[in-house]
Order: C-alpha cells, then structure tokens, then sequence
C-alpha cells in the first residue's frame, strides 16, 4: 500500500499570509495526487485533483504542485473562511489511500 | 446539481448487519465510478470501496473485504453498502462519493453516522 506523510498536523495563520501543507508518498504516484478540504461539521470538499488542477468553483488562491514523491498545498492569502482540515489522497493505485490531515486555523 | 443522500444510519450491536444506501441525481449515475469513504469521530478520511460504473468490478482495502460489499442499482441511480459482522472500529461516518476523472472524489454525500455498540 501507498502510505501519505502529511505535514504539518496542525498551524495556524494570519490573515492575508500564505500557507503551506505537505504530503509525501511512500513511492512515486505520478502527479496522481487531490487535496481536499473540510469545514467543521461538513463533508469534505474537492480542492485539487491531479497534483494542480483546481476543481471548478475553488478560489485561485488555493494552488497545488509536486511531483514524484512530494506534493504541496498553497493557499496564498489565508481567508477566514479557509479555516479547517485538509486532507491529500493519492489516486494512483488501489488500495486508494489519504495523508492524516492538517488543521488550519486563523490566528 | 449532483446530490447524493445517504440512509440507513442508526445504531447496531457488535457482529450485525447494517446496509447503508445512497439515492444520487443530478448526473448519469451509470457513467461513473462511485465509493464509499468513512471517518472515524475527530480522526481521519478512510476509503471504503469502490464500484466500476456496469458494477461488475469492485475494490476494497484488504482490511476490509470480505466484511462490506459495495453494490449499485443503475436503473435506481442507488448505491448500497452491505456491512457485516460489525465491530466497533467501524463507527463513523460514512460518505456516499462520486469518483471524479482520475480516481479522486469530486462529489460527497453529506454523510450517515453508524455506530457500533452494544
């Protein structure tokens, strides 16, 4: 199996500062990479797909890159309203498998 | 707009039965590949199952098959998943999805809580 080394597990940000988050596959997964994200309480949402394409409807403020083994998330210009966990998933082989989630917070 | 909706939730015994279903509109169901996905109370996402679009190929984590089967009704636009001998690891909530282009989830359900416990 796959195994997802998200980072990190928690950060908080300021408003309007950029912010990062990491994941990193076990082997190679070719680009095969989706970032989500979570509001309190909701379902989660579709962020990224294919390591850096935006989901229709998604802010251009989220960006997403990597390759190989690590990928990361960008969110540039925190918004109050990107508060909660977010969570990658690699889509190259089965058993499909996520990274262990980032709690963001406003600070 | 794609709407999925899950039932079924409730609360069973350790070692029965529970089948959840998901009633999906907005799109052709029969096109796409479609997953459960659960997550454990304040823990994280886990995929549960997938099933090809004819329902003919199905994929499970080893942790998981044998115990939960993942079925479809095209002509209903349904999706189901069959769990048996429940345990109480497998309290959570479950989410119907929708598996997007390359084997993401681009549409979730709003979710259904089971919970394991006698």
């Amino acid at each position: 199996d796959i195994q997802i080394t998200q980072s990190p597990a928690s950060l908080s940000a300021s408003l309007g500062e950029t912010v990062s988050i990491e994941c990193l596959a076990s082997e190679g997964i070719s680009t095969d990479l989706a970032w989500y994200q979570q509001k309190s309480g909701k379902s989660p949402q579709l962020l990224i797909y294919s390591a850096s394409s935006l989901q229709d409807g998604v802010p251009s403020r989220f960006s997403g890159s990597g390759s190989g083994t690590r990928y990361s998330l960008k969110i540039s210009g925190m918004q109050p309203e990107d508060e909660g966990d977010y969570f990658c998933q690699q889509s190259y082989k089965y058993p499909l498998t996520f990274g262990s989630g980032t709690k963001l917070e406003l600070k | 707009e794609v709407q999925l909706v899950e039932s079924g939730k409730g609360l069973v015994q350790p070692g029965r039965s529970l089948k959840l279903s998901c009633a999906a509109s907005g799109f052709t169901f029969s096109n796409s590949y479609m997953a459960w996905v659960r997550q454990a109370p304040k823990k994280g996402l886990e995929w549960v199952a997938t099933i090809s679009t004819s329902g003919l190929t199905t994929y499970y984590p080893d942790s998981l098959r044998g115990r939960f089967i993942i079925s479809r009704d095209n002509a209903e636009s349904s999706l189901y998943l069959q769990m048996s001998s429940l345990k109480a690891e497998d309290t959570a909530t479950y989410y119907c999805v929708r598996h997007g282009l390359r084997i993401n989830f681009d549409y979730w359900g709003q979710g259904v809580m089971v919970t394991v416990s006698s």
